[in-house]
């Protein structure tokens, strides 16, 4: 079946430092990644969707000079949160579809904490 | 923009008993509906979808109606299990150039009491 692994599970990272995160799909190939974060009593707000061979699309409000993503092939992508503040402590997930399943398939998110 | 509404939680229920989650929606577009169930420590996991209108989509005994008159997809389920407790998202998703985007509720916490 189509699993996404995101790694690390959890990470600390102290004020003003950078964080990188990875995204690994399994079993389908990863034409399109979304990247979302869910804030602390808040929902899963969406940061970018990056799709193969396409400009990564950021939405409002988050920008590749604070996210940049890297989504070099079909199977794996990568965000980094630079310059991390409070404000950017939450889940981070995962989401990763192909061009046969319009469904994304979800990883288990990477929660960061910021001191 | 595109939104979704849902009940805001938490929802605690004695097992046995129904649920109804209400969710609400906004958008311009022609869109698919979805409910998302997140247990503790993972990600969300699709429940199941609704493409078109005036159509119920189902699984696990909860269901779901896409009402466009009323913009409305409510979550239902007849008779919840303690094993049914997590956190359910209503989502819809628009197509834009080359891609999907899924636009989640907030998202409403189910307790169900043995």
């Amino acid at each position: 079946g189509a699993l996404v692994y995101q790694y690390p599970r959890r990470t600390i990272c102290k004020s003003g430092t950078s964080m990188r995160m990875e995204c690994q799909a399994v079993g389908f190939q990863a034409t399109s990644v979304a990247w979302y974060r869910q804030s602390p009593q808040k929902t899963f707000e969406l940061i970018a969707l990056s799709t193969v061979n396409s400009a990564i699309k950021y939405e409002q409000n988050f920008t590749q000079e604070k996210f940049p993503i890297s989504h070099p092939n079909l199977s794996f992508s990568s965000m980094t949160v630079l310059n991390a503040y409070l404000e950017d402590r939450g889940l981070y997930l995962c989401g990763a579809r192909d061009l046969q399943n319009s469904d994304y398939t979800f990883g288990s998110g990477t929660r960061l904490l910021v001191i | 923009g595109d939104s979704v509404t849902q009940t805001e939680g938490p929802v605690t229920l004695s097992e046995g008993t129904s649920l109804t989650v209400n969710c609400s929606y906004e958008t311009k577009q022609y869109p698919t509906l979805f409910w998302y169930v997140q247990y503790p420590g993972e990600g969300p996991q699709l429940l199941f979808k609704v493409p078109k209108a005036n159509e119920k989509g189902s699984s696990r005994g909860f269901e779901a109606t896409y009402n466009k008159e009323a913009t409305s997809f409510h979550l239902q389920k007849a008779s919840v299990q303690e094993s049914d407790s997590a956190v359910y998202y209503c989502a819809l998703s628009e197509w834009g150039g080359s891609g999907n985007k899924l636009i989640f509720g907030t998202g409403t916490l189910l307790s169900v009491k043995p």
